[in-house]
C-alpha cells in the first residue's frame, strides 16, 4: 500500500517570496514515480513536476522544483519568486512504476495564498 | 492539441436517481482513470481502463460502474445515488505505460 502525507493544511507567502510545500510518502515499491499538482479553485488538476525514484537529479520546471531526499522519503515541491496566480491547492502524488497500472494516490493537500 | 474534456461541468441529481459522465481523453491515449475527489476523504481511486477493459478497481461499492470504448472515451455510471456520492468527479487520461496524466476540469455532482 502507498500513503501520500502532507502535514500543511494551509501556507501563506508573499508575492516574490520563495515557498516550500512538504511531502513525504511511504511504500515497499522499489520503484515509484512521485507528481506534484495545482488545483485552482476551478477544479481542474494541472501537473506540475514529476520525479522518478531513481532519477540522480533533482526535477525541475520552471519555476517549479522537487526537493526529493529518497532516503526521508520526501518530495517537497519548491516554488521560487511567487506569484498571485500561484495561489491554490497543491496536492503530491505517488504511483508505483513496475505494476503496469496508472493509478494515483494522492495526499490531501496544501492550500497556497500568496499575497500581495 | 485538445485536452481531456469531461462533461456535464455541473450535475445536480435527487437521491436514488442514476447519472453518466463522460470523459473524452486526449487523443491517442489509451488509459482513462477516474478518481472522486470530497472534502472529507480527498481524492480517491475509481477505476482505471486501458483499451476498453478495466485494469484497476478502487475500494468503492457496486454502484459506481464504468466503461471504455473503442475510441477511448470512457463513461462512468453511479446508480442509485446517495447524499454522500456528491463530490467532484475527475478524469485523467494517459498514454497508459507509466507517463505524466492529464486530467479534466471535472465533474461536480451535487445530490439533493
Amino acid at each position: 500500500a502507498q500513503k501520500i502525507t502532507q502535514t500543511q493544511p494551509g501556507m501563506f507567502v508573499q508575492e516574490k517570496e520563495a515557498v516550500t510545500l512538504d511531502c513525504t510518502y511511504d511504500t515497499s515499491d522499489p520503484s515509484y514515480g512521485l507528481f506534484w499538482y495545482k488545483q485552482p479553485s476551478s477544479g481542474e488538476m494541472i501537473f506540475l513536476i514529476y520525479q522518478g525514484s531513481y532519477d540522480q537529479q533533482n526535477a525541475t520546471e520552471g519555476r517549479y522544483s522537487l526537493n526529493f531526499q529518497k532516503a526521508r522519503k520526501s518530495a517537497n515541491l519548491v516554488i521560487s519568486a511567487s506569484q498571485l496566480g500561484d495561489s491554490a491547492m497543491y496536492f503530491c502524488a505517488m504511483r508505483p512504476m513496475n505494476s503496469g497500472y496508472s493509478t494515483l494516490t494522492f495526499g490531501k493537500g496544501t492550500m497556497l495564498l500568496v499575497s500581495p | 492539441k485538445a485536452g481531456v474534456t469531461q462533461t456535464p461541468r455541473y450535475l445536480i441529481k435527487t437521491r436514488g436517481q442514476q447519472v453518466t459522465l463522460s470523459c473524452s481523453p486526449i487523443s491517442g491515449h489509451r488509459s482513462v482513470s477516474w478518481y472522486q475527489q470530497t472534502p472529507g476523504q480527498g481524492l480517491q481511486f475509481l477505476f482505471e481502463y486501458f483499451s476498453e477493459t478495466q485494469r484497476n478497481k478502487g475500494n468503492f461499492p457496486g454502484r459506481f460502474s464504468g466503461r471504455q470504448f473503442s475510441n477511448s472515451r470512457s463513461e462512468m455510471n453511479v446508480s442509485t445515488l446517495e447524499l454522500g456520492d456528491s463530490a467532484l468527479y475527475l478524469c485523467a487520461s494517459s498514454l497508459g505505460g507509466g507517463d505524466g496524466y492529464t486530467f479534466g476540469s471535472g465533474t461536480r455532482l451535487t445530490v439533493v
